[in-house]
């Protein structure tokens, strides 16, 4: 089945520990890719995003991501955590490619951050 | 700020009662989203909008209805209530041609 697969559902790190949170999907083609970030008590952000262009992508808060394309992996990297990471990651596909945007989530990673 | 509001944050419904959750945005996006979310579950689309159009994911159950009476607004109506539909209730927008989508803050649904 088509499916977005995250590898841990919890990670507890310390406090400047690198950080790598696995994402992995199934799906054929063209596709987008999305990290999402979910804060205690708060709403789903955008951490970052892939369409095309350079498989290493940047994003807010000193997050990035590689996509691999022959691994159909979109890994999150951070290499130095803060407390104030601590949150849930959830990474989503959008299958089609573009134009409607149906994001199907993986199941996220709950991240804990130790001062 | 241009945002996407539901409402409420915590709602508490017998088994069997019918119960309306609300969403709102001020963004103007012609997608609106319902997302289901157990717990430690991915998110699950049940269905969304596209303007007037409604489109609904092949395994939402009939129980799940929705309403969108105008761009600002759309509900996810639940008819009858099982202990299973205890969930966060997610509401997202985006432009067909965006990039992402904007969330509410989620109504955590508890059937009692």
């Amino acid at each position: 089945a088509q499916s977005v697969s995250q590898h841990n559902h919890h990670v507890i790190l310390s406090e400047a520990a690198s950080l790598e949170l696995g994402c992995n999907y199934s799906y054929g083609g063209t596709v987008n890719l999305f990290w999402y970030v979910q804060y205690p008590g708060q709403h789903l952000q955008l951490l970052l995003k892939y369409f095309s262009g350079d498989p290493l992508v940047k994003g807010i808060k000193g997050f990035e991501a590689e996509f691999i394309k022959s691994k159909f992996s979109f890994n999150l990297r951070k290499p130095s955590v803060q407390w104030s990471d601590t949150a849930e990651y959830f990474c989503a596909v959008n299958p089609s490619g573009g134009g409607y945007n149906k994001l199907i989530f993986g199941a996220g990673t709950r991240l804990a951050v130790h001062p | 700020d241009a945002m996407v509001i539901q409402n409420p944050r915590y709602q508490v419904t017998q088994f069997g009662k019918p119960v309306t959750l609300s969403c709102s945005q001020t963004l103007n996006h012609n997608v609106m989203y319902w997302y289901q979310q157990k717990s430690s579950q991915a998110p699950k689309l049940l269905f969304h909008y596209y303007d007037k159009d409604f489109n609904n994911e092949a395994d939402t159950p009939d129980n799940f209805q929705s309403r969108r009476p105008n761009t600002s607004f759309c509900f996810l109506d639940i008819r009858s209530p099982g202990l299973g539909d205890a969930a966060m209730y997610l509401c997202a927008t985006s432009r067909p041609d965006s990039d992402g989508y904007t969330f509410g803050s989620g109504t955590r649904l508890t059937v009692v």
